[in-house]
């Protein structure tokens, strides 16, 4: 059980254009996602908190009008990356939360990863 | 802010081998300490958690100890195998119910084990 989905695994874009990733909870109901960055050989940074019904919080430095997030169903959230460049070609990453797990309510659940490459 | 620094790698060991990934934390309060293990091609799978002082978790052969005192969390193994070759992530998060209570994961830079057959 726990299973969440990226979609899609890996997508080239071409600068200025637009790009969106799904991250979906397969088995259960995830009222809190979050979404990570990871560069190569580097640490994941945590992005932003996506909780089901609201806006989501972003961390200091992130733009939010840039990366846009969605979490319009406790199955689904999603990432834009909007007018994208070089510079956002990344690994990113989301994780979910099933606050009905018991003795598990805070752990995050992680998806495979999205590559964005962007010419 | 909170804080979690991990031994450079990769580390490369011959199987059998016995394994040692140091991970040391800055942290106010009483966070909930983390191993995430990410094998090739696949997302971050939780490998043993900790929830307070001296608790050791301990999942598929590692194991690793709370130690407050040294606000360390060390992963150890003692018999690695080709297999557990993968990055190594030491995290750790505000504890349920902690005033900042956000379950955010903050993480370590991970690390790279090889293991050679």
């Amino acid at each position: 059980g726990a299973v969440v989905s990226q979609h899609p695994s890996w997508v080239i874009c071409k600068s200025g254009t637009s790009v969106k990733i799904e991250c979906r909870s397969l088995d259960f109901q995830a009222t809190t996602m979050f979404w990570y960055r990871q560069f190569p050989k580097q640490s994941l940074m945590l992005m932003a908190t996506s909780n089901e019904g609201s806006k989501a919080t972003y961390e200091q430095g992130v733009e939010k009008d840039k990366f846009l997030i969605n979490h319009a169903s406790l199955t689904l959230s999603t990432l834009t990356v909007t007018s994208a460049h070089p510079e956002d070609s990344s690994f990113y990453i989301c994780s979910a939360r099933d606050p009905f797990r018991t003795g598990k309510a805070y752990e995050q659940y992680f998806g495979p990863g999205t590559r964005l490459t962007v010419t | 802010g909170n804080s979690v620094t991990q031994m450079e790698g990769p580390v490369t060991l011959s199987e059998e081998a016995f394994l040692t990934i140091n991970c040391t934390y800055t942290a106010t309060g009483y966070p909930s300490l983390f191993w995430y293990v990410q094998y090739p091609g696949e997302g971050l799978q939780l490998l043993l958690k900790a929830t307070k002082a001296d608790d050791k978790g301990s999942n598929k052969g590692f194991e690793a100890t709370y130690r407050k005192e040294t606000t360390s969390f060390h992963l150890e193994k003692g018999s690695v195998q080709v297999s557990d070759s993968a990055v190594y992530f030491c995290a750790l998060s505000d504890p349920p119910g902690g005033s900042s209570n956000t379950g955010k994961l903050i993480f370590g830079q991970g690390t790279t084990l090889q293991v050679k057959p």
